[in-house]
């Protein structure tokens, strides 16, 4: 049972515009989430994580917004450049429980 | 920068073989991970270690073993291979202080069991 879902596999955005990437949970234990970037035969790469006591992140052009009471995350582009073309996966942990889940990726297109 | 080195790139075993995966990082990291990533299912947690000879189950262990007899070495064991075996396999490391501490990762291997 898939515990990190993304649940769009894939998505198209205009260069310079904003790009949404969104991922669920259903576990509520879970205090810590991570964003990671995977290009074609290299392995993921971090990008961004928020704790659980947070509702929002920035790092230059990434945001991460946590919606606990939703059980939802998501990644903000802005603006997005042709270099961002990835598969981006989102990443949840129980610390305490030693419990760490990937979602299934949403690979990013930015057309030029 | 840290360095994630698997020992190959891509691998051919065939059913009923003992496989080994070989990972070494660089950066004196306490813990290390084995992942497998096959479509539609993203990457899912095999194993993970927080120290020497130490060793955690993740969510799919059945059929896969793990050795860490350095730090800067983990192993990932398929003992008696079998085509459902067959993916891709990720090699990772952090530093202590939790396992949600940002893994750097390998770049893979990709295994094929015939």
């Amino acid at each position: 049972d898939q515990q990190v879902k993304q649940n769009s596999p894939s998505l198209s955005v205009q260069e310079g515009r904003i790009s949404i990437l969104n991922c669920d949970y259903t576990n509520s234990m879970f205090d810590y989430f991570l964003w990671y970037k995977k290009y074609p035969a290299e392995g993921p790469t971090f990008l961004i994580s928020i704790s659980s006591i947070k509702d929002k992140n920035e790092d230059g052009r990434f945001t991460v917004f946590l919606n606990k009471s939703a059980k939802h995350l998501s990644l903000h582009i802005v603006p997005s450049q042709p270099g961002d073309s990835a598969v981006y996966f989102c990443a949840a942990s129980v610390d305490t429980g030693n419990q760490f889940y990937f979602g299934t990726g949403t690979s990013l297109t930015v057309i030029p | 920068d840290v360095k994630v080195t698997q020992s190959s790139r891509y691998l051919v075993k065939r059913t009923g073989e003992k496989v080994f995966l070989e990972c070494v990082q660089d950066m004196d990291h306490e813990n290390m991970f084995w992942y497998r990533q096959d479509p539609g299912l993203g990457l899912r947690l095999i194993y993970f270690s927080y120290d020497v000879k130490m060793k955690e189950k993740g969510d799919i262990p059945e059929g896969y073993s793990v050795s860490r007899e350095k730090k800067e070495r983990f192993s990932l064991i398929l003992e008696s291979a079998s085509t459902n075996q067959t993916s891709m396999y990720l090699c990772a490391s952090s530093f202590a202080g939790g396992i949600h501490q940002p893994q750097h990762f390998g770049d893979g291997t990709r295994l094929s069991i015939l």
